[in-house]
């Protein structure tokens, strides 16, 4: 059972563009939610991360939104650069007892020059 | 600073090897994850460990086992690998009681196949 479910697979962008990776979840429990940026050949690495008690965060070019009520959550990526070329996965844990993450399927960006 | 070591990075083995996986953390976290990463399937949790000595199973323990003898360290064992068992395995590390959630540090993988 997928308890976090990811879209698209795949993206490609132009450079400048804005990139948008959505996820939805099921257990209405979880109360952290990070993304990370995973490139080829490294571990993931956390990139920007939510509470459900916010709509919204921004770090630099990126942005997190996310839905309570329709339990989802999306990541924005502003500008994007060829720098930015990368796994995203995005995940969903709880702050107590063992806090591991259930992470989503993963979506290749690409962005081209 | 190393943040979190895994060793090999590297390992091709024959079903029915066994080996184990290492996985090394300097920044006195409690909890250490073994994940294994598929394609199209995210990262999945096999075991983990809350503390010294301490073990528990995750979502597809089925296979593997792991042990926690010191804290900055977690070993990840295939006692008769299976060419199901090819992946890429990942260890992370997070949380020291009193600072809230942190995020999980990532190792850059070992990348196992079984022949």
């Amino acid at each position: 059972q997928q308890q976090v479910k990811q879209s698209p697979q795949s993206l490609i962008v132009q450079k400048g563009g804005i990139s948008i990776i959505n996820c939805a979840y099921e257990n209405t429990a979880f109360d952290y939610f990070p993304w990370y940026q995973q490139f080829p050949g490294k571990g993931p690495a956390l990139l920007i991360a939510i509470r459900p008690d916010v709509s919204e965060k921004k770090e630099g070019r990126f942005t997190i939104s996310f839905n309570k009520s329709a339990k989802q959550f999306s990541l924005h990526i502003m500008d994007s650069q060829p720098g930015d070329s990368a796994t995203y996965f995005c995940a969903a844990t709880l702050d107590t007892g063992r806090r591991a993450l259930t992470f989503g399927s993963g979506t290749r960006l690409q962005v081209q020059p | 600073n190393a943040g979190v070591t895994q060793t090999p990075k590297f390992r091709v083995l024959k079903t029915g090897q066994s080996m184990t996986l290492l996985c090394a953390q300097d920044m006195n976290h409690e909890y250490m994850y073994w994940y294994r990463q598929d394609p199209g399937m995210g990262l999945r949790l096999i075991h983990y460990s809350v503390g010294e000595g301490t073990t528990a199973k995750g979502e597809v323990p089925d296979g593997y086992n792991v042990s926690r003898l010191k804290k900055q360290n977690f070993l990840l064992g295939l006692e008769s690998a299976a060419p199901s068992q090819t992946s890429v395995y990942f260890c992370a590390s997070s949380y020291v009681p009193g600072q809230g959630i942190k995020p999980q540090h990532f190792g850059d993988g070992t990348r196992l196949s079984i022949l």
